[in-house]
């Protein structure tokens, strides 16, 4: 079964620092892998997304993702973190062998940003 | 274009009540997803729908949930009896149609607390 870890349930930063938040995941074909960002009182909305073409995926608000396979990760980066970037952010993997779109949760990391 | 809409937005109910929720999804997404989000976890899939036929619910508890999705657009969840390991928020999202690669659009959730 496929699974997501993010490593960290919180991760603070200065602001202007670079943001660094972890996603390992396990899967038996290749997978389609998200990231999604949460801010309180609201649904999730989509940051970026991988779907096999290029492993460099550049999404919203600056942030981008790398897919390296031969490490199971998809971590998210931000070079210059801001104050609005504080929220909780989720990494997710899409069961394609299915081909349903189901998407599998990792637990999820808080960002804080400090000033 | 209008978002996902949910209703109600909070609710409070003792153990072994009923409570039901609402979606709207966007308009002319033939698929809609209900997850359940226990606080400090990532969403759990409860149930998928295309149209109106149901794709997944392998992980809707049966004996006390329940969705229908009449007519292909609006979908209820509803508990009953509820417990207190319910307490979570609802998230109803969609997508275009079923499959890894269409983005799915999150509503604000239904935040539930049973007492």
């Amino acid at each position: 079964a496929q699974s997501v870890t993010q490593l960290g349930s919180h991760v603070s930063v200065s602001e202007g620092a670079l943001v660094l938040l972890r996603c390992n995941y396990s899967s038996s074909v290749p997978p389609y892998l998200f990231w999604y960002v949460q801010y309180p009182n609201q649904g999730l909305q989509l940051l970026l997304k991988y779907t096999s073409a290029a492993t460099l995926v550049k999404g919203i608000n600056g942030f981008e993702a790398e897919f390296k396979k031969s490490e199971t990760s998809f971590h998210l980066t931000k070079p210059s973190a801001h104050m609005s970037d504080a929220a909780e952010y989720f990494c997710a993997v899409s069961e394609d062998s299915s081909n349903t779109g189901k998407l599998i949760f990792g637990q999820g990391t808080t960002l804080q940003v400090k000033p | 274009e209008a978002g996902v809409a949910q209703s109600p937005r909070y609710k409070i109910i003792e153990k072994r009540q009923s409570v039901a929720f609402w979606c709207n999804p966007i308009s002319g997404h033939a698929t809609l997803y209900w997850y359940q989000q226990i606080l400090g976890q990532g969403p759990k899939l409860l149930i998928q729908f295309q149209n109106n036929g149901v794709v997944d619910d392998s992980q809707l508890p049966k004996d006390r949930f329940s969705a229908e999705r009449l007519k292909g657009v609006d979908s209820t969840l509803k508990i009953q009896p509820a417990k207190l390991e319910d307490s979570a928020v609802y998230l109803c999202a969609s997508s275009w149609t079923s499959g890894p690669s269409y983005e799915q659009y999150f509503g604000p959730g239904t935040r539930l607390t049973v007492t």
